[in-house]
């Protein structure tokens, strides 16, 4: 079937500091790949998306790139901000075919940015 | 443009009694999903509705049930609550159903059960 999943949490990180949130993936053809973020107390909003191999998204200073030799969709932002501290979730939805109407995702990754 | 509407937001409930929780999808959007998020379990798809008619669903019991209505907008129920489904239920809603339509989250609605 299909699944994610991404580096167990929290992270703490001080502002300006590199960011990685490692993301793999196993799934049946060539899914979609999505990053979402939540912060506190609302829903979820689309951070980045990718629909094909090499593809770069990127929004907000944040990017990642669909690997698919290693599966993998690692989520990168060169200085981090208070205000991208969230819980960052990782997330696929199959072209067609079993689970294609709707998003599997990963377990979430904490994310705090200390002054 | 409005972005999806949850109602309510919070809401007790205790074991044995039911649910109604009701989405508002973005104007002119006609697919509205459902997952449920819980701390252990983290994302679980519970649903689709488009045009009114239940497309996919997960891996849920009966007590689990949704509809849509004809302007879209879509309420789920869960009847003989139980103290597991605590959760924070989140609406999403794209234009279509199908793969490439991008969702659009609600805030959701947080439900407590004691």
């Amino acid at each position: 079937g299909n699944s994610v999943t991404q580096m167990e949490g929290p992270v703490t990180l001080s502002e300006e500091a590199f960011l990685t949130i490692n993301c793999t993936y196993t799934a049946t053809g060539y899914p979609s790949l999505f990053w979402y973020v939540q912060y506190p107390g609302e829903g979820l909003q689309l951070l980045l998306k990718a629909t094909k191999a090499d593809d770069k998204g990127s929004n907000k200073g944040f990017e990642a790139t669909y690997r698919k030799e290693t599966t993998s969709f690692h989520l990168e932002k060169g200085s981090v901000q208070v205000s991208d501290s969230a819980v960052y979730f990782c997330a696929l939805r199959p072209l067609s075919g079993a689970g294609s109407y709707q998003l599997t995702f990963g377990k979430g990754t904490k994310l705090s940015v200390i002054p | 443009k409005a972005g999806v509407t949850q109602t309510p937001r919070y809401l007790i409930k205790t074991r044995g009694q039911q649910v109604t929780l009701s989405c508002s999808p973005i104007s002119g959007h006609r697919s509205v999903s459902w997952y449920q998020q819980t701390p252990g379990q983290g994302l679980q798809f519970l649903f689709e509705y488009f045009s009114e008619t239940q497309r996919n669903k997960g891996n849920f019991p009966g007590r689990f049930s949704g509809r849509q209505f004809s302007n879209s907008r879509s309420e789920m129920n869960v009847s003989t609550l139980e103290l597991g489904d605590s959760a924070l239920y989140l609406c999403a809603s794209s234009l279509y159903s199908g793969s490439h339509n991008e969702q659009f989250f609600g805030p959701g609605t947080r439900l407590t059960v004691l």
